[in-house]
Formats: C-alpha cells, sequence, structure tokens
C-alpha cells in the first residue's frame, strides 16, 4: 500500500461550490504540506503543519484553509472555488531524521478542475 | 525569495547515452537540495537529497552533485535507459522544511 495517499485522484466542481482534498499518511511522519503544481510554474506550497497543532500558510495560501485532524491526516479546503484554483495538488510529508535530512515523500496527487 | 531555474526545459536523447540535467538557484543559504522524479499522472519520486554540507550523493546510475556557492546543482544519470524518461525536477530547502521547486526537465530517452 502507498504510504502518502490522497482522495478523491480527480474532481471535476463548478463554480462557488466547496471542496475537500484529503491525505492520508502511514510513514508515522509529524510534517505534512499541500503544495500545487499548475503547468510552467512548477510547485508551490500552500498550507504546511509541523504538527497537530502548529498550522502555517505558505507562499499562495489565499483561497484555501487546512485541517490536520491527526498526525496521519491532513485535509485542503477550497471554501468557495474558482475556475484558477484548477490545478494538481499534491500532499506530502518529511520527518527530521538522523543529520537532520528532511526528505519530502509525495503522495499520487489531486488533479482538480474548477468550471 | 529563492529562484530555481532548470535548464533545459526539455531533452531528448537516444538510449545509452550519459546525460546532465542543470539546476541553478539565487541564495546559497540552503539546508538541502532534492532531486526528483515525476512520471506523468504520477507523484513525486524522491532520487536524491543533498545536504549543504555535502557535494555528491550517488545512487545506482544517478549522481548528483552540489556547489553552493555558486548556486549550482547537476544530476548525472549514466546509460540512460527508456525507462528513464520523465520529468526531473530540482528542489531547495532554504528554511530546512519548505521546498523551492523548479519547473522541471522533461527528458524523452529513446530507443
Amino acid at each position: 500500500d502507498a504510504d502518502v495517499t490522497q482522495t478523491p485522484r480527480n474532481r471535476i466542481t463548478k463554480t462557488g461550490k466547496r471542496i475537500m482534498l484529503e491525505c492520508s499518511q502511514t510513514k508515522g511522519h509529524d510534517r505534512m504540506y499541500w503544495y500545487r503544481q499548475d503547468p510552467g510554474l512548477g510547485l508551490r506550497l500552500i498550507y504546511y503543519s509541523f504538527d497537530v497543532k502548529d498550522i502555517n500558510k505558505g507562499e499562495i495560501s489565499d483561497g484555501y484553509s487546512v485541517s490536520r485532524q491527526a498526525q496521519a491526516k491532513f485535509s485542503l479546503s477550497l471554501e468557495s472555488a474558482i475556475p484558477n484554483q484548477t490545478a494538481l495538488y499534491f500532499c506530502a510529508t518529511s520527518d527530521l531524521g538522523r543529520g537532520g535530512l528532511d526528505t519530502q515523500y509525495f503522495g499520487p496527487g489531486t488533479r482538480l478542475t474548477v468550471l | 525569495k529563492q529562484e530555481v531555474t532548470q535548464i533545459p526545459a526539455a531533452l531528448s536523447v537516444p538510449e545509452g547515452e550519459n546525460l546532465v540535467l542543470n539546476c541553478s538557484f539565487t541564495d546559497s543559504a540552503i539546508y538541502n537540495l532534492q532531486w526528483f522524479r515525476q512520471d506523468p499522472g504520477k507523484g513525486l519520486t524522491s532520487l536524491l537529497l543533498i545536504q549543504s554540507s555535502q557535494r555528491e550523493q550517488t545512487s545506482g546510475r544517478l549522481n548528483a552533485s552540489l556547489d553552493k556557492s555558486s548556486g549550482r546543482s547537476t544530476l548525472y544519470i549514466a546509460a540512460s535507459q527508456p525507462g528513464d524518461s520523465a520529468t526531473y525536477l530540482c528542489a531547495v530547502s532554504s528554511s530546512g522544511y519548505a521546498l523551492n521547486f523548479g519547473k522541471g526537465t522533461s527528458l524523452l530517452v529513446t530507443p
């Protein structure tokens, strides 16, 4: 089974709808992240969480909110979706291991289309 | 703000060739640099991570180097295979956690 899972994998919705993307991990990592990927722009950080009580905004948090329900679960919500939020969304996890390494492990992505 | 650039944007090589992908970054104060592989419709797979104190890392046919002072990293792929076809992403950590990504190099290895 995959260590980092995302649901749904694909979603088409309409402008103004509320959407939640979910991420679960079995790696036991404390740190979780949400990124979006747009053609020609690369991946950009939306939110990150160091533990259940520590949530922080990333580079492009406007229009998004998150919830860290447990160490293993981190959800991303679009309260009122708009077309320019159409993108590929990735969840990632990491942990500060020995030597301070912080390799990030990514889920398979959620392709979101907002009409 | 850390800017990460990858050159070339796309590359096509015949099977068996050795190749080099380039990554440059504007702020040399980094914690680490990571190379990822992305296959169409799939997530990112971490290939190599180089800490700021290291100069290179190797895994199989892959070798990544880091020259922090000049703001450059290279990913060397030896004896390329069609299965190496993918997009390769370079990402830099300037904060110890958040990654700044380049736009990637799309590699096609032809049989």
